[in-house]
């Protein structure tokens, strides 16, 4: 049973327009979310997180906003560029801050196009 | 400062066969966890080091699955004998503290034909 779901496999966004990547959760002892990118053959780099005190975290051109009543959290990438395309990692923990054990969805491939 | 190295970077292996997956960690790091991601699907958590002592591994999947630290550095995830359904990506990630966001190797493609 999944408990971290990212339900769209894949998004085309238009450079220089905004890219919102969604992620819904089920577990509601979650309390720290983080955003992970991943280009092919290497793995996850951390881009941005959020704890669950928290309902919006903004890292210059990224921002992850949390609605807790949803189990849902969001990352908007704004302008998007083309470096931007890659797969994007969901993660959740529910270590009271920490990154012990993530829990990650599936991933949304997103590509920026020209 | 020098990444999440793993090694081998590909592993093509029979069905019964060991193989033997390496990661090492930044140095300094005294959190080291594995984690394996099955073809389309989630990452999913293995196991996590804190120095040479599993802290939590209730994610290896069964006793076929034996991961190592000894010295508190590098690690090893040893599958024997490997399965078909063990094909997958296997990462390897460190942080320095609990609470910091996790820094992953390039992962070790496993195929079990």
């Amino acid at each position: 049973d999944q408990q971290v779901k990212q339900n769209s496999p894949s998004l085309s966004v238009q450079e220089g327009r905004i890219s919102i990547l969604n992620c819904d959760y089920t577990n509601s002892m979650f309390d720290y979310f983080l955003w992970y990118k991943k280009y092919p053959a290497e793995g996850p780099t951390f881009l941005i997180s959020i704890s669950s005190i928290k309902d919006k975290n903004e890292d210059g051109r990224f921002t992850v906003f949390l609605n807790k009543s949803a189990k849902h959290l969001s990352l908007h990438i704004v302008p998007s560029q083309p470096g931007d395309s890659a797969v994007y990692f969901c993660a959740a923990s529910d270590s009271g801050g920490g990154a012990d054990g993530l829990t990650f969805g599936k991933g949304t491939h997103l590509i920026i196009q020209p | 400062e020098a990444g999440v190295t793993q090694f081998p970077s590909h592993s093509v292996i029979e069905k019964g066969q060991t193989v033997t997956l390496r990661c090492d960690p930044i140095s300094g790091h005294d959190n080291l966890y594995w984690y394996r991601r099955v073809m389309g699907k989630e990452i999913k958590f293995l196991l996590h080091f804190v120095k040479e002592s599993k802290q939590d591994e209730s994610g290896m999947p069964n006793n076929r699955f034996l991961a190592e630290r000894t010295g508190g550095t590098y690690s090893t995830l040893k599958v024997q004998p490997a399965e078909l359904e063990d094909s997958g990506v296997y990462f390897c990630a460190s942080s320095q503290v609990i609470t910091s966001p996790l820094h992953f190797g390039n992962g070790t493609r496993l195929t079990v034909t």
